[in-house]
């Protein structure tokens, strides 16, 4: 089975731009989660997605969104960009996310550097 | 709200020597457990959960961790330690009401050769 791909893998932005990333989920897996990684914050949740539906949403502000596809692919968005969101952004995706016992794979990450 | 700690920012081992990399969890309910590893410019590779059942879990690249209840930890451990075993570690509980994972701060894995 493919992995978890995520496009594009780098990206450079300005400030006050938006950006929009893409994550393919693992075949067959219906949740897709959306993770920021950061040199001094780490690793933090920002959503998760299920059937096209948000169901759970990190502490992060309303210029991150996101959205899935009836083919289980998402998309998130940034707006309104600031130097602080340059981070590599993880996308994970798991069967249903419904269990405790479900293994979130990971992608690759698109590095996102806001200029 | 559950946590994760991973006390040490980097570990040096040499190659052939068993290596440790520590974990400690706080969690309200069962503690649903994970190691992910990470090489440069890669996203998280899965390692090894805890779940239920033995407290010694066996994962991928030879690599095991000891649950003890106790003491709230989740130790990755590895018998003999090979260079290709550097990067970055993280240790992960998963909280079944916020469905989402939270993750320790990681470890750097220096195995010398």
């Amino acid at each position: 089975k493919a992995g978890v791909t995520q496009t594009p893998r780098y990206l450079i932005k300005t400030r006050g731009q938006q950006v929009t990333l893409s994550c393919s989920p693992i075949s067959g897996h219906r949740s897709v989660s959306w993770y920021q990684q950061t040199p001094g914050q780490g690793l933090q949740f920002l959503f998760e997605y299920f059937s096209e539906t948000q169901r759970n949403k990190g502490n992060f502000p309303g210029r991150f969104s996101g959205r899935q596809f009836s083919n289980s692919r998402s998309e998130m968005n940034v707006s309104t960009l600031e130097l602080g969101d340059s981070a590599l952004y993880l996308c994970a995706s798991s069967h249903s996310g419904q269990g405790f016992q479900e293994t979130q794979y990971f992608g690759p990450g698109t590095r996102l550097l806001v200029l | 709200a559950q946590s994760v700690a991973q006390p040490e920012d980097q570990v040096n081992v040499a190659e052939g020597n068993p290596l440790t990399v520590k974990c400690t969890y706080s969690v309200s309910g069962n503690p649903y457990l994970f190691w992910y590893v990470q090489y440069p410019n890669r996203g998280l590779q899965f390692l090894l959960k805890y779940i239920t059942g033995d407290n010694l879990v066996k994962g991928s690249y030879g690599f095991e961790a000891e649950f003890n209840k106790s003491q709230t930890s989740f130790h990755l451990k590895k018998p003999s330690a090979l260079v290709s075993d550097s990067a970055l570690y993280f240790c992960a509980v998963f909280s079944g009401s916020a469905r989402q994972l939270t993750f320790g701060s990681g470890t750097q894995l220096t195995v010398l050769p």
